[in-house]
């Protein structure tokens, strides 16, 4: 069935850094891909999505980039601030239109 | 808008006893989702439905979970009977259609002793 793969699972990074998620998929039908973002005890919140007909998508400090080729998908956050500190999910939606999450990145802004 | 009404939000039962938890879905959305998100993991998707129908339930325990959206709008997820391993948050979601931006609910926290 389909799988999808995140790495890492925690990220540490001074504030004012960039962070880079990246996940792969297995199904190659896969055409939705978004990015939630999950504060503690708080529901996953919808950040950006990005379509297969496209290969990357800005929205302010963050961005989306995508390698059909590849099967990977991944989540830049630029100048990054400790309100970015949260868990985010990588998600792949296809031809079965199930969305199916990854298993998360926790990331530390330190100040 | 109002968004993804969920009920209740915190549950705590013994194993082998059953517990419903309800969804209400943002209007006019379609595809409903149950996850499953046990601490520290990603939401492990139960069942999809697109309005009535059933998208996907391979990873819903048939033996003792089962969920209906009888009218394509509201739905509700059941487990009869719990285990201790079934303590998790439990979360529904709803987008437009299968394939567009999935928006969650407050999810009801269940702890099963």
């Amino acid at each position: 069935g389909e799988n999808v793969e995140q790495h890492p699972s925690t990220l540490s990074v001074q504030e004012g850094d960039s962070a880079v998620i990246k996940c792969t998929y297995s199904d190659s039908a896969s055409n939705y891909f978004p990015w939630y973002k999950q504060e503690l005890g708080k529901r996953p919140q919808l950040i950006i999505d990005i379509r297969s007909n496209v290969g990357e998508k800005k929205d302010q400090r963050i961005a989306v980039t995508l390698n059909k080729t590849a099967k990977h998908f991944s989540l830049h956050i630029t100048e990054t601030q400790p309100e970015d500190s949260a868990v985010y999910f990588c998600a792949a939606s296809g031809n079965t239109d199930k969305l199916i999450f990854g298993t998360g990145t926790r990331l530390q802004v330190f100040p | 808008e109002a968004g993804v009404a969920q009920s209740p939000r915190y549950k705590i039962i013994e194993k082998r006893q059953s517990v419903a938890f309800w969804c209400n879905p943002i209007s006019g959305h379609a595809t409903l989702y149950w996850y499953q998100q046990i601490l520290g993991q990603g939401p492990k998707l139960l069942i999809q439905f697109q309005n009535n129908g059933v998208v996907d339930d391979s990873q819903l325990p048939k033996d003792r979970f089962s969920a209906e959206r009888l009218k394509g709008v509201d739905s509700t997820l059941k487990i009869q009977p719990a285990k201790l391993e079934d303590s998790a948050v439990y979360l529904c979601a709803s987008s437009l259609w299968s394939g567009t931006g999935a928006f969650f609910g407050p999810g009801t926290r269940l702890t099963v002793l």
